[in-house]
């Protein structure tokens, strides 16, 4: 089946230092891919989406380019910040041989930017 | 524009109480979706309902139920709470049910004594 799997945390890192959180996914269709933030006591929120090969998602400095042939969406930023302090999920969407719909998330990393 | 509200935002119940976690959107989407967040497990599907007058199981749907009680509104009930049942409850809604992004609320957290 379905499944997503990114690099567990905590990642630590200093201000403007280089992002990259791994996540890799399988998939028996032609999913949709995201990445979600959840900042501490809120619920997630979309950071940025591709949604088919090679496509790039990015929003706010981050980036993701989707990956068929690795099967990867590796979330990058140049230069993060304090306030990008947060846990990142990577997610999937796909849909079944059966015609349902599958939306399968990562199990999250935390990120924490030291100033 | 709201987005997608719940209440309550905390509770603690003891072993066999019941209770309803309720939920509410003003987007006019179709699809809504209960998750539950436990620590190292990410989020993991409870119940969705692709559209109004429909509900499905997910991935752990045992000892929940739910309710699409119109568009705008999906609530989940505990009819007999466990402590496995302690977790943080995120709804979430999107426009259709497939590829589409999904919107969250902030979540309950839910304690099970």
């Amino acid at each position: 089946g379905d499944s997503v799997t990114q690099m567990e945390g905590p990642v630590t890192l200093s201000e403007e230092a280089f992002l990259t959180i791994n996540c890799t996914y399988t998939a028996t269709g032609y999913p949709s891919l995201f990445w979600y933030v959840q900042y501490p006591g809120e619920g997630l929120q979309l950071l940025l989406k591709a949604t088919k090969a090679d496509d790039k998602g990015s929003n706010k400095g981050f980036e993701a380019t989707y990956r068929k042939e690795t099967t990867s969406f590796h979330l990058e930023k140049g230069s993060v910040q304090v306030s990008d302090s947060a846990v990142y999920f990577c997610a999937l969407s796909d849909r079944e041989t059966s015609g349902t719909y599958k939306y399968i998330f990562g199990t999250g990393t935390r990120l924490k930017v030291l100033a | 524009n709201a987005g997608v509200t719940q209440t309550p935002k905390f509770q603690v119940l003891k072993t066999g109480q019941s209770m309803t976690l309720q939920c509410a959107q003003d987007m006019n989407h179709n699809s809504m979706y209960w998750y539950r967040q436990d620590p190292g497990m990410g989020l993991r599907l409870i119940y969705y309902s692709a559209s109004e007058g429909t509900t499905d199981k997910g991935e752990v749907p045992n000892g929940y139920n739910v309710s699409r009680l119109n568009k705008r509104e999906f609530s989940l009930r505990l009819e007999s709470a466990a402590p496995s049942q302690t977790s943080v409850y995120f709804c979430a809604s999107s426009e259709f049910h497939g590829y589409n992004e999904q919107f969250f609320g902030p979540g309950t957290r839910l304690t099970v004594l």
